[in-house]
């Protein structure tokens, strides 16, 4: 089936350190991936997307590249900000279908 | 104007309560989701329409209802609520299959 797994978190981090957060996913087809963001008290927004493999999306300094060879999606900022804290959720779609799989969300915390 | 807005943002119940949430969007898209959120964070879809039919019924308890009046509307009734339906729960669209979600600010339902 497809899946979607994520690292766990909380991710604790300085601002203006850098941040990863692991995805992978596993998928029947050619999926197309998503970063999607949760701030507090609000309702999740597309961060970006890739829909093919070798596809680099990226955002407001987060990028996120298409690995199709290892099926991961793995996404990066170069230097947080302590406006970046929120849960940051992977997901996939599959060609076709009107169905988004998330992961289970990674919440980041960044302090000053 | 908000693009997708769900009412209420809080609902407090009681157990074997029927409850509503209703969601607009004035996207204009053809499709519309339910979305459960746990404690944990962890997204869930539940149901999909397009274009006022059912496409998505996951495995949902049948106390949970959707009823999509016009395109733009989706809501969500759930009868004899019990505590495990404590969530909040996200309406959603998309204009495009496996395109990109644009959600609401989310419906918080505690159920006592």
């Amino acid at each position: 089936g497809n899946s979607v797994t994520q690292m766990e978190g909380p991710v604790t981090l300085s601002e203006e350190a850098f941040l990863t957060i692991n995805c992978t996913y596993t998928a029947t087809g050619y999926p197309s991936l998503f970063w999607y963001v949760q701030y507090p008290g609000e309702g999740l927004q597309l961060l970006l997307k890739a829909t093919k493999a070798d596809d680099k999306g990226s955002n407001k300094g987060f990028e996120a590249t298409y690995r199709k060879e290892t099926t991961s999606f793995h996404l990066e900022k170069g230097s947080v900000q302590v406006s970046d804290s929120a849960v940051y959720f992977c997901a996939l779609s599959v060609r076709n279908t009107d169905k988004l799989i998330f992961g289970t969300g990674t919440r980041l915390q960044v302090f000053p | 104007d908000t693009a997708v807005s769900q009412t209420p943002k809080y609902l407090v119940t009681q157990m074997g309560n029927d409850k509503s949430i209703k969601c607009e969007q004035n996207l204009g898209h053809d499709t519309m989701y339910w979305y459960k959120q746990d404690s944990k964070k962890f997204l869930k879809i539940m149901f999909s329409y397009n274009n006022k039919e059912l496409i998505i019924n996951e495995t949902v308890p049948n106390r949970f209802s959707p009823k999509s009046p016009d395109k733009a509307h989706l809501n969500l009734h759930i009868n004899s609520l019990e505590l495990g339906d404590s969530a909040v729960y996200f309406c959603a669209s998309s204009q495009d299959i496996g395109g990109e979600l644009f959600f609401g600010e989310g419906s918080r339902l505690t159920v006592l």
